[in-house]
């Protein structure tokens, strides 16, 4: 199994929302990672968490509460969101954080905040 | 910081050969690797270069330069389905753990 599995695919939510993005990989990675990507730019790193250890916060805002609750499950809360935050979520997972030449991808999800 | 230079654009035919350029200006570097991602898709990993020199895979090959801060992505004998963008992206570590830093994208468009 070389896939990483993200849900929901698309999420539509208002400044008020709280929601949760989730990210699941069963490839025995040891680190995880959430990317965010507007449309026509790269993906810009977030959160690093490296054997369920939050290692690498990108200045994130608070309202961004990322979760690893065990080395297969990543999660990203979500609470009090701007509309500037609507991109493309994408969690990916590599080996280890050390060795993240080679990102696996899950395929994002769409998030629109109202 | 980090920065990583490469081609917005580029147009190519079909059964062309296309080099792709990436200049990095990073702290603490050991690789480089390229991705592929098509409109409305994920970014799938394509090569890697920890070392000078040239690396293939298939119709792909990549090339890294550490003394000239300078890689570049070739794509051989090119087919429409290659119409995509692809990202240059720089792995350094620190003391806390390694990450990835891509650059701006190119938009490849292949013509027949």
């Amino acid at each position: 199994d070389t896939e990483v599995t993200q849900t929901p695919k698309h999420l539509v939510m208002g400044m008020t929302n709280k929601k949760s993005l989730k990210c699941e990989q069963h490839m025995g990675h040891r680190a995880m990672y959430w990317y965010k990507q507007k449309a026509k730019k790269p993906p810009e790193l977030m959160f690093v968490y490296s054997y369920e250890k939050l290692s690498i916060n990108e200045s994130v805002p608070s309202r961004f509460s990322p979760e690893c609750p065990n080395s297969s499950l990543l999660n990203l809360h979500l609470h009090a969101l701007q509309p500037e935050d609507s991109a493309l979520y994408l969690c990916a997972s590599s080996q280890s954080s050390s060795t993240n030449e080679k990102l696996f991808f899950g395929s994002g999800t769409q998030l629109s905040v109202l | 910081g980090q920065s990583l230079e490469q081609p917005s654009e580029v147009t190519a035919v079909e059964g062309a050969i296309v080099q792709i350029n990436c200049t990095y200006q990073t702290s603490g570097f050991y690789g480089l690797s390229w991705y592929q991602q098509h409109d409305g898709g994920a970014p799938t990993f394509l090569s890697y270069n920890a070392l000078d020199g040239l690396e293939e895979t298939g119709r792909f090959s990549s090339f890294l330069s550490r003394s000239d801060s300078y890689g570049y992505l070739l794509l051989q004998e090119l087919q429409m389905k290659d119409s995509a963008s692809y990202f240059c992206a720089a792995q350094t570590i620190n003391t806390n753990a390694g990450k990835s830093t891509f650059g701006d994208g190119t938009t490849l468009t292949v013509k027949p």
